[in-house]
């Protein structure tokens, strides 16, 4: 089965550093999604991307957080500096944008990030 | 504002029963709505999807019904096992500059006790 492949799986790091979060989508799917999920917001949308080029990024904080697609088989999201408020479980889901819309996305197991 | 509310936060049942899961939305305008299984520490998987013109749809044992009059969604869940334990999160999409924006509802935590 083709899989949403999200790396590292977990990080642990320091108020202040500098966190990339990369995810490899599914070959062939043409929109990427970044979220971000926590016990008391759920599933928050931080960015879209459609063929590559990002749609909508309103729900990032623009001045720490950065998401690019470098080329279609990578994304990745950049926190610069780290915040504790930034601990969560940030997921990438992939899928078939427009011409398909009963496609379902296709998420990965999601980064576990604890800024300490 | 586009929101998708569920109920309840939680739930707890005994293995073997039955349960329904509900989902209110105001999402605008409505493509299509899905319900997805999470299991602890995996991404969130679709089990079923709905759109305007269907009221029922049917998984194996998961049931979904759709009043788009009413903006209201359910998930039933038939004979509950032990591997039902989840979040189920109900996804609303709606179409925005010729793509499919999905808004997340919260979820509800299931738990089955054996």
């Amino acid at each position: 089965d083709a899989r949403v492949t999200q790396t590292p799986r977990h990080k642990v790091t320091e108020m202040g550093q500098e966190v990339t979060m990369r995810c490899q989508p599914i070959l062939g799917h043409n929109t990427v999604f970044w979220y971000r999920q926590t016990m008391m917001q759920g599933l928050e949308l931080l960015a879209y991307f459609r063929n590559r080029a990002p749609l909508d990024d309103s729900g990032m904080p623009k001045d720490r957080f950065s998401a690019e697609m470098p080329d279609a088989t990578l994304a990745t999201l950049k926190i610069q500096p780290s915040e504790p408020r930034d601990s969560a479980v940030y997921f990438c889901a992939s899928g078939l944008g427009q011409g398909a819309k009963n496609s379902p996305l296709h998420f990965g197991n999601g980064t576990r990030l604890t800024v300490t | 504002k586009n929101q998708v509310e569920q109920s309840p936060q939680s739930l707890i049942i005994l293995e073997g029963k039955n349960c329904t899961l509900q989902c209110n939305y105001t999402v605008s305008p409505f493509s299509n709505l899905r319900w997805y299984k999470q299991d602890t520490g995996r991404g969130p998987v679709s089990l079923t999807i709905m759109t305007f013109s269907e009221n029922t749809k049917s998984n194996g044992r998961y049931t979904a019904t759709l009043d788009a009059d009413t903006k209201q969604s359910s998930l039933h869940i038939t004979a509950s096992q032990l591997s039902d334990s989840a979040s189920y999160i109900c996804v609303v999409s709606r179409i925005s500059g010729g793509s499919y924006i999905p808004t997340f509802g919260r979820g509800t935590s299931l738990i089955v006790h054996p």
